[in-house]
């Protein structure tokens, strides 16, 4: 997992605000960009993914911003709900590739 | 239908036991994934399989021995197991060719508990 750095951790907000989980990575190969929420006892889910041909997308309350040339993109979660709360990963894929790489996850508690 | 279901949800064994986990899926999911999640760490891939024919093995253990045996289900069988074995089973799959976005389908796993 060396070729995903994922922060912070965990995190901590209160309900209203801003969560933004970042991620960093050494693979130029990666293609496809997308970030996984996962709850307790449940597997992950797609929340939202970005193609490197575009440098931001939005769905909802959701945005990845996406760096190329730093080889770095991030997850905002605006006006942050306590049922945000969740482990969210970011794991990014090679071209044609099988497989993704997971960041070590981002531990998100959202305070009523 | 847009579910991965896996089964059993929980599972003890001992090490000496032969058990079996089953996922189904019925998407027309032509690639199908094991991964193991220990607490508090990200999913470690451990085999692929795209049509019906393993592709990736991750260096796992023979004790795990995966099975397609069709394009919907895909089972894990366990043997001799340790309790380093002890994690969350997450079943996945994904469609191969022009439908695929990307996007990986997990289920909810199974929770192997070995003593």
């Amino acid at each position: 997992q060396q070729q995903v750095k994922q922060s912070p951790q965990s995190l901590i907000v209160q309900k209203g605000g801003i969560s933004i989980i970042n991620c960093a990575y050494e693979n130029t190969a990666f293609d496809y960009f997308p970030w996984y929420q996962q709850f307790p006892g449940k597997g992950p889910a797609l929340l939202i993914a970005i193609r490197p041909d575009v440098s931001e997308k939005k769905e909802g309350r959701f945005t990845i911003s996406f760096n190329k040339s730093a080889k770095q993109f991030s997850l905002h979660i605006m006006d942050s709900q306590p049922g945000d709360s969740a482990t969210y990963f970011c794991a990014p894929r090679g071209p044609r590739g099988s497989r993704l790489t997971f960041g070590e996850g981002t531990q998100l508690t959202v305070n009523p | 239908d847009t579910e991965v279901t896996q089964t059993p949800k929980h599972l003890v064994m001992g090490m000496t036991n032969k058990k079996s986990l089953k996922c189904e899926q019925h998407m027309g999911h032509r690639a199908m994934y094991w991964y193991k999640q220990k607490a508090k760490k990200p999913p470690e891939l451990m085999f692929v399989y795209s049509y019906e024919k393993l592709s990736i093995n991750e260096s796992v253990p023979s004790r795990f021995s995966p099975e397609c045996p069709n394009s919907s289900l895909l089972n894990l069988h366990l043997h001799a197991l340790q309790p380093e074995d002890s994690a969350l089973y997450l079943c996945a799959s994904r469609p191969i060719g022009t439908l695929n976005t990307g996007e990986l389908f997990f289920g909810e796993g199974s929770r192997l508990t070995v003593l």
